[in-house]
């Protein structure tokens, strides 16, 4: 069975502060790469997608992606408590085809 | 534009009963996606239809569950009979795209809760 590793956290970090997110994966061939954010009781919402190896930013966020380590990173710059959400990391495209989730990391963010 | 459209939103009933619930995707998407979230297991993807086509149903977990497409605007995820352990959060997503790996759109869920 493929896997998306994620560290559940909770991962505590202070207003102004780089939150620094990291997902591994065992499917060396899964090609496409996501990051979702889920604030409680609510739906994923897409905040970056990369499939690339290096680094994709988009304002304060910045997607990482090592294929030959196997994991992809989010790092959120300047966080703000309304970036306090857990983070969903998805990965797809290789043997088992569709995108598989990992079960996240609650990022709190302390004003 | 709408969003993907999920009903009901909640929904409590009683072991044994059946369970419809809906969901409209984002119009002119070709794929649509069935998932269960709980905190045990996840997201975790039950079904996969492209042009209104089941492509992947092997994340269903039992012949309770049931999955139609009849059209391009409109799916039903039924579970009958119903169990405590299908209490959970199902998401309907959609994408523009054929493929599974590509990005995909969040309705706002139905919460289920079976007594």
């Amino acid at each position: 069975q493929k896997e998306v590793e994620q560290n559940s956290g909770p991962l505590s970090v202070p207003e102004g502060a780089i939150a620094s997110l990291n997902c591994t994966y065992s499917d060396r061939g899964s090609q496409s790469f996501f990051w979702y954010r889920q604030y409680s009781g609510k739906s994923p919402e897409l905040i970056m997608f990369i499939y690339s190896n290096g680094d994709k930013e988009d304002g304060r966020f910045t997607a990482q992606l090592n294929k030959a380590s196997q994991y992809v990173s989010l790092l959120i710059r300047d966080s703000q408590p309304s970036d306090s959400a857990t983070y969903l990391c998805a990965g797809g495209g290789g043997s088992q085809g569709n995108l598989i989730f990992g079960k996240g990391t609650k990022l709190s963010v302390k004003p | 534009d709408a969003g993907v459209i999920q009903s009901p939103r909640h929904e409590v009933t009683e072991m044994g009963q059946e369970v419809t619930l809906r969901c409209k995707p984002i119009s002119g998407h070709n794929s649509l996606f069935w998932y269960r979230q709980t905190m045990m297991r996840g997201l975790e993807l039950l079904i996969y239809f492209n042009n209104n086509v089941p492509i992947d149903d092997s994340g269903m977990p039992e012949d309770r569950f049931s999955a139609k497409m009849p059209n391009a605007s409109f799916s039903t995820l039924k579970i009958q009979p119903s169990e405590p352990r299908d209490s959970a959060v199902y998401f309907c997503a959609s994408s523009p795209r054929d493929r599974s790996t590509d990005t995909q759109y969040f309705g706002p869920g139905t919460r289920l809760t079976v007594l």
